[in-house]
């Protein structure tokens, strides 16, 4: 099993939809997750951390689920500016970083 | 505030000729990162430092080297430039906490090798 998968997508969703995207991690002793975002020819950016069962910011929403080892990134109320690629990465304590391939994000006017 | 600056963002290079990526950060962060990014690979780790005066292989350290030549300054050299390497490049940074490691990036290189 990848050490964190992600489904490649694209998701192309209207302006306005809610999406979720899902990541999953081989990693149990993962401690805490990051989600970043990329947009095209650009570097990837911190979009949120997630330490305990969750976090949210504005229209952003991280669950973590441990028994089942995903995390979920749900965004509602899509805005055209969402469009872009998400980036899963759990840490666990060790460095570096592995970061899984990302799931590509189309809001649609 | 700067971050991470790696120069150059721009480079064609020869097969066989040799060239060293740059890249600094003024974070006072102790581990830096070199990953590449090809189309639907996603980032693959070609070398981290996780301190000064330490580093060590990533996931695709085959025809790089690295120097970490003080605390804010990590580069990556290709000895003899292939096609395969043509990629973008990203340099990062960050610190190891309690709760967790954000990672900074700096802007990346495009590199393309003819």
């Amino acid at each position: 099993r990848k050490e964190v998968e992600q489904d490649p997508g694209p998701f192309n969703v209207p302006e306005g939809a809610t999406v979720a995207f899902n990541c999953t991690y081989s990693n149990s002793a993962s401690q805490s997750f990051f989600w970043y975002r990329q947009d095209c020819r650009k570097e990837p950016k911190l979009l949120m951390s997630v330490y305990s069962s969750g976090n949210e910011d504005g229209r952003f929403t991280a669950q973590l689920n441990r028994a089942s080892q995903y995390i979920s990134l749900l965004i509602r109320d899509s805005k055209l500016s969402d469009s872009a690629t998400y980036l899963c990465v759990p840490y666990s304590g060790n460095t570096p970083l592995v970061f899984g391939k990302g799931t590509r994000l189309s809001v649609i006017a | 505030n700067a971050g991470v600056t790696q120069t150059p963002k721009f480079q064609v290079l020869k097969t066989g000729q040799s060239m060293t990526l740059q890249c600094a950060q003024d974070m006072n962060h102790n581990s830096m990162y070199w990953y590449r990014q090809d189309p639907g690979m996603g980032l693959r780790l070609i070398y981290y430092s996780a301190s000064e005066g330490t580093t060590d292989k990533g996931e695709v350290p085959n025809g790089y080297n690295v120097s970490r030549l003080n605390k804010r300054e990590f580069s990556l050299r290709l000895e003899s430039a292939a096609p395969s390497q043509t990629s973008v490049y990203f340099c990062a940074s960050s610190e190891i906490g309690v709760s967790g490691n954000t990672i900074y990036f700096g802007e990346g290189s495009w590199l393309t090798v003819v």
